[in-house]
């Protein structure tokens, strides 16, 4: 069965930080990997994404990072903003499938 | 260039009561699809249109659950005999084409609390 899982569940950084989400996935045949972020109340928003021979991709202040032999990736957020705060998904798609298998989310919480 | 809409946001029924929901994808986008997500989940798929016919409906927990595209725009969830189970947000996304590559655009959600 496909899976992926997130790490933390949940974190609180200060303004201005740094933190780092990790992902790890056991789809097979990996296609991509997706970060979103989804602000509550609202639906998912694609952020950066990264095919088998991508290791990292950068949107503004977030990198996010695979190791395909692994099957990890991590989603770095760099000089935290408030408007951070929200709920970080991440992605991955096998083979040809249209199926998305998603995680169950990091919720970070930025405070000033 | 309007998102992926959809109506209501919120909707709170009574157990057994039937609801619609509807989603309004990006025009042009032949792919729609309907996602369930409980509280701190992920989305987990329910059902997929290619045009007007569902393609994949695998992920429908039950015959209760039934959803129509009739001119391959719009899309109507129905859940009938609702369950305080169905409780959750649906999410609805649609993209160009379907399959790899092509990205999902996500809806606001519907949440749908059952009493």
């Amino acid at each position: 069965k496909n899976q992926v899982e997130q790490s933390p569940q949940s974190l609180i950084i200060l303004e201005g930080k740094n933190c780092t989400l990790q992902c790890n996935y056991t789809v097979s045949p990996f296609s991509n990997l997706r970060w979103y972020k989804q602000d509550t109340g609202r639906g998912p928003v694609s952020l950066t994404i990264m095919t088998f021979s991508e290791n990292t991709k950068s949107n503004g202040r977030y990198t996010a990072t695979l190791d395909a032999d692994t099957k990890q990736s991590s989603l770095h957020i760099t000089a935290s903003q408030l408007s951070d705060s929200a709920s970080y998904i991440c992605v991955v798609s096998a083979g040809n499938d249209y199926k998305l298998s998603f995680g169950a989310g990091t919720t970070v919480t930025v405070r000033a | 260039g309007a998102g992926v809409s959809q109506t209501p946001s919120n909707k709170v029924t009574e157990k057994g009561k039937y609801v619609e929901l509807r989603c309004d994808p990006i025009s042009g986008h032949t792919a729609l699809y309907w996602y369930r997500q409980s509280l701190g989940q992920g989305p987990e798929f329910l059902i997929y249109f290619q045009g007007t016919g569902a393609a994949d409906d695998s992920g429908l927990p039950n015959d209760r659950f039934f959803a129509v595209r009739p001119e391959g725009s719009v899309s109507t969830l129905k859940i009938q005999r609702t369950e305080r189970g169905d409780s959750a947000v649906y999410l609805c996304a649609s993209s160009l084409l379907a399959g790899v590559g092509n990205e999902q655009f996500f809806g606001p959600g519907t949440r749908l609390t059952v009493l």
